[in-house]
């Protein structure tokens, strides 16, 4: 089955730096990626997506890569707030397939400090 | 609309007790998950239902049990709790899981095993 892997499982920036979080993933048939941001204590929340066949998606100050050649994907915030602070999970599934095979498959998420 | 509701939010159990972790969503979803969330281990899927009267075991099934009478509710029961179950568990729906839409949380349960 699908395997996701994530690094870095802590990172640490300053207020106004870029943060970078990548992801592994095992199936080359996975077509979806999201990407969920969990605050202290709140739920898990959608922050971006992007499907298999788009290379990069942008929402202002948050970006996604993929590289499904290397089955890689990875999360870039630019200029971080405080407010950025949380944990970042990603995760894969295979949309379209039916039944199991489009649940998702999470990393073990990332726990992301921004120093004022 | 209220979106995904769970209730308790908190629960000490002992060891051997049962109990049900409930689970509501207003969004007329036909999708419907559980989730277990245990320090710096990501979430795991215990179960997951596709509408009303269908189920199917996660990653995680042991110990757990679901139903799913109505598109609305879908809830967890542990029938002889374990310290191993201590844990978050958060409920999601989604409208149809096959396709690209999101999937939404509830609030979670935080339950602890003694």
């Amino acid at each position: 089955g699908e395997n996701v892997e994530q690094h870095p499982s802590t990172l640490s920036v300053q207020e106004g730096d870029s943060a970078v979080i990548k992801c592994t993933y095992s199936d080359s048939a996975s077509n979806y990626f999201p990407w969920y941001k969990q605050e202290l204590g709140k739920r898990p929340q959608l922050i971006i997506d992007i499907r298999s066949n788009v290379g990069e998606k942008k929402d202002q100050r948050i970006a996604v890569t993929l590289n499904k050649t290397a089955k890689h994907f990875s999360l870039h915030i630019t200029e971080t707030q405080p407010e950025d602070s949380a944990v970042y999970f990603c995760a894969a599934s295979k949309r379209g397939y039916g039944g199991s095979q489009g649940n998702l498959i999470f990393g073990k998420g990332t726990k992301l400090s921004v120093k004022p | 609309n209220a979106g995904v509701t769970q209730t308790p939010k908190f629960r000490i159990l002992k060891i051997g007790q049962s109990m049900t972790l409930q689970c509501a969503q207003d969004m007329n979803h036909n999708y419907m998950y559980w989730y277990r969330q245990d320090p710096g281990m990501g979430l795991k899927l215990i179960y997951y239902s596709v509408g009303a009267g269908i189920t199917d075991k996660g990653e995680v099934p042991n110990g757990y049990n679901v139903s799913r009478s109505t598109t609305e509710d879908f809830p967890l029961r542990l029938e002889l709790a374990a310290p191993s179950q201590t844990s978050v568990y958060f409920c999601a729906s989604t409208i149809a899981g096959d396709i690209y839409n999101e999937q939404f949380f509830g609030p979670g349960t935080r339950l602890t095993v003694l």
